[in-house]
């Protein structure tokens, strides 16, 4: 079954630490991956997103994540986290060739961020 | 400004009556989507298009119906709405090809 586990519900950093959200994925076929980010009361936004070539891809806010195939992962990175980065972040999986009807969400992780 | 608009934003309402939470994009995009966000549950799809008149069902489409005439709208329509509906919903769109979809800011509906 096609799937995506986000396994940290709820991460607290220190404003400076640098961060790790982890994302693995079930998909048959090669995936397009993405994360988005939905600060309180808002829609989600895309950070970043992966479809082929260089496994390491930059987003938007200095947010970077790397997709490794033989781990079926696709972890969230920023090297130095503001206060402004606390937000829930969402990994997504959907069928390559572009046909992203069918984006599959995991449940979400909640960052928090202390001075 | 490229934009999903949802109205209304909030909405409070009875169970069983009829209501539609309409969605327009400005950015001539062919997929749209619905999607309802619950904790502990993340993002579940409800019901997307691929374009004009053409509607498929997600993975929780019990107690909803849509309609895709126009290329920029599709509303969302709860016919007899129940508490279990209570939920906050997202509309997106996306370009066919181009991966990632752009999101509304989201209907929080609560049915009594």
């Amino acid at each position: 079954a096609q799937s995506v586990t986000q396994p940290d519900i709820h991460i607290t950093v220190s404003e400076g630490a640098s961060l790790e959200l982890r994302c693995n994925y079930s998909y048959g076929a090669t995936p397009y991956l993405f994360w988005y980010v939905q600060s309180p009361g808002q829609g989600l936004q895309l950070l970043l997103k992966y479809f082929s070539g260089d496994t390491l891809v930059q987003g938007i806010k200095g947010f970077e994540a790397e997709f490794k195939r033989s781990q079926s992962s696709f972890n969230l990175r920023k090297p130095s986290v503001h206060w402004s980065d606390a937000a829930e972040y969402f990994c997504a999986v959907g069928p390559s060739g572009g046909a992203t009807n069918k984006l599959i969400f995991g449940t979400g992780t909640l960052l928090a961020v202390q001075p | 400004e490229a934009q999903v608009t949802q109205n209304p934003r909030y909405l409070i309402t009875v169970t069983g009556k009829k209501l539609t939470v309409t969605c327009s994009q400005n950015m001539n995009h062919e997929y749209m989507s619905w999607y309802r966000q619950d904790p502990g549950l993340g993002l579940r799809q409800i019901y997307y298009s691929m374009n004009v008149e053409v509607t498929d069902k997600g993975d929780v489409p019990e107690g909803y119906k849509v309609s895709r005439k126009e290329k920029r709208n599709f509303p969302l329509i709860l016919e007899s709405p129940s508490p279990n509906q209570t939920s906050l919903y997202f509309c997106a769109s996306s370009q066919q090809g181009s991966g990632g979809y752009t999101f509304g800011s989201g209907t929080r509906l609560t049915v009594v």
